[in-house]
């Protein structure tokens, strides 16, 4: 069975700093990786997807990373900024065929400090 | 386009009672999934739907139903309504097939039953 682990829970920085959030997953038979960003009481906001086959996809100050063969995957925030305070989830996608469901972590909560 | 939405925002149930959680999403995408957000757990399948008429249990289905009789609408029944069932509750849509298909969430719903 598939698990994805999030380290770490919760992490707290002060307004500048570069930083880096962590997933990992035990079964590397994926399709694709899947960086999500969640606002207190909102829903999931998508960041990046990477393809099973790329190494990483970049947006403005994101850039997220996969290494499929030792189950992790990183995402890399430049220069945080207070409104980048919310909490960070990792999902993969499996499946045989047809339909390949969503595996999440549990989270990784930033908060950015002014 | 509106996405993928969700009515209503916020519920509170008496045990036993049922309801439906509607969905809705206006991007003519194949595939439908509900998911079930709780602290500690991360994000857990319940139904999903590959197409219109077509649906399957996902990961923790048990008193929930779901139908799906146009691309377009995807409604999660609770049958009657228990406290373990107090969650938020997410509604994604994604094209079908393909490794590259981003998943879209909806706002969510906050039930609670008492």
């Amino acid at each position: 069975k598939q698990e994805v682990t999030q380290i770490p829970a919760a992490l707290s920085v002060p307004e500048g700093e570069n930083l880096v959030l962590n997933c990992s997953f035990t079964d590397s038979a994926i399709y694709n990786l899947q960086w999500f960003r969640q606002d207190p009481g909102k829903g999931l906001t998508s960041l990046l997807l990477i393809q099973s086959s790329q190494r990483e996809q970049t947006s403005g100050r994101l850039n997220a990373s996969l290494d499929k063969s030792s189950g992790r995957s990183t995402l890399y925030i430049a220069a945080s900024q207070p409104g980048d305070s919310a909490t960070y989830l990792c999902a993969v996608r499996q499946g045989d065929t047809g339909f390949q469901k969503l595996v999440f972590g549990t989270g990784t909560r930033l908060l950015v400090s002014p | 386009n509106a996405g993928v939405t969700q009515t209503p925002k916020f519920q509170v149930l008496k045990t036993g009672q049922s309801m439906t959680l509607q969905c809705a999403q206006d991007m003519n995408h194949e595939y439908m999934s509900w998911y079930r957000q709780d602290p500690g757990m991360g994000l857990r399948l319940i139904h999903y739907s590959v197409g219109a008429g077509i649906t399957d249990q996902g990961e923790v289905p048990n008193g929930y139903n779901v139908s799906r009789s146009t691309t377009e609408d995807f409604p999660l029944r609770l049958l009657s309504a228990a406290p373990s069932q107090t969650s938020v509750y997410f509604c994604a849509s994604s094209y079908s097939g393909g490794r590259n298909n981003e998943q879209f969430f909806g706002p969510g719903t906050r039930l609670t039953v008492l």
